[in-house]
């Protein structure tokens, strides 16, 4: 089955610098990759996802990029702000997305410093 | 505004004490998801529902059931719950299946006494 691995697990930065989150999966049948935030007792939210054809998109601050080749993605945070500080989560949509679940990443706690 | 509301927010229950947590949408999603989320992990799928069709992950426990009674509800029965079901459970709703954005209500936290 689909393995997401996702790193670090701890991200510290300081309030203006750029953050890196970086997931590898292993099922090359995966074609939809999402992003959640999740702040501490509160519902993941999605920030970000992108599909299988495409290879990076970009909202304001954040992008993320796909290589299906190396089979990883990541995401990037530009100028950093306090209020980034959350748990974040990588997923991925195995088998074509034809089982309709996501298979999540551990998660990396990212503090941001004012 | 909320569209995908679940009740309670805090739901205590004592050992083996049958619980029912409650998920509710405003999307007219065909899909209504259940997971696991246990402190400091990721979620875990249990379930989801496409329309009237039910779909169990297979490692997920018997102890654990659901019930979609229409579009818009959607029920997690815990029948015997153990110290180890004290968790946060998360629905989602989607559109449809494999690229659709799930969305996620607040969650209800489980607390087993």
């Amino acid at each position: 089955g689909e393995n997401v691995e996702q790193h670090p697990s701890t991200l510290s930065v300081q309030e203006g610098d750029s953050a890196v989150i970086k997931c590898t999966y292993s099922d090359s049948a995966s074609n939809y990759f999402p992003w959640y935030k999740q702040e501490l007792g509160k519902r993941p939210q999605l920030i970000i996802d992108i599909r299988s054809n495409v290879g990076e998109k970009k909202d304001q601050r954040i992008a993320v990029t796909l290589n299906k080749t190396a089979k990883h993605f990541s995401l990037h945070i530009t100028e950093t702000q306090p209020e980034d500080s959350a748990v974040y989560f990588c997923a991925a949509s195995p088998d074509g997305g034809s089982q309709g679940n996501l298979i999540f990443g551990k998660g990396t706690k990212l503090s941001v410093k004012p | 505004d909320a569209m995908v509301i679940q009740n309670p927010r805090y739901q205590v229950t004592q050992f083996g004490k049958p619980v029912t947590l409650s998920c509710s949408q405003t999307l007219n999603h065909n899909v209504m998801y259940w997971y696991q989320q246990k402190s400091s992990q990721a979620p875990k799928l249990l379930f989801h529902y496409y329309d009237k069709d039910f779909n169990n992950e297979a490692d997920t426990p018997d102890n654990f059931q659901s019930r979609r009674p229409n579009t818009s509800f959607c029920f997690l029965d815990i029948r015997s719950p153990g110290l180890g079901d004290a968790a946060m459970y998360l629905c989602a709703t989607s559109r449809g299946l494999g690229v659709s954005r799930q969305y996620f209500g607040p969650g209800t936290r489980l607390l087993v006494l």
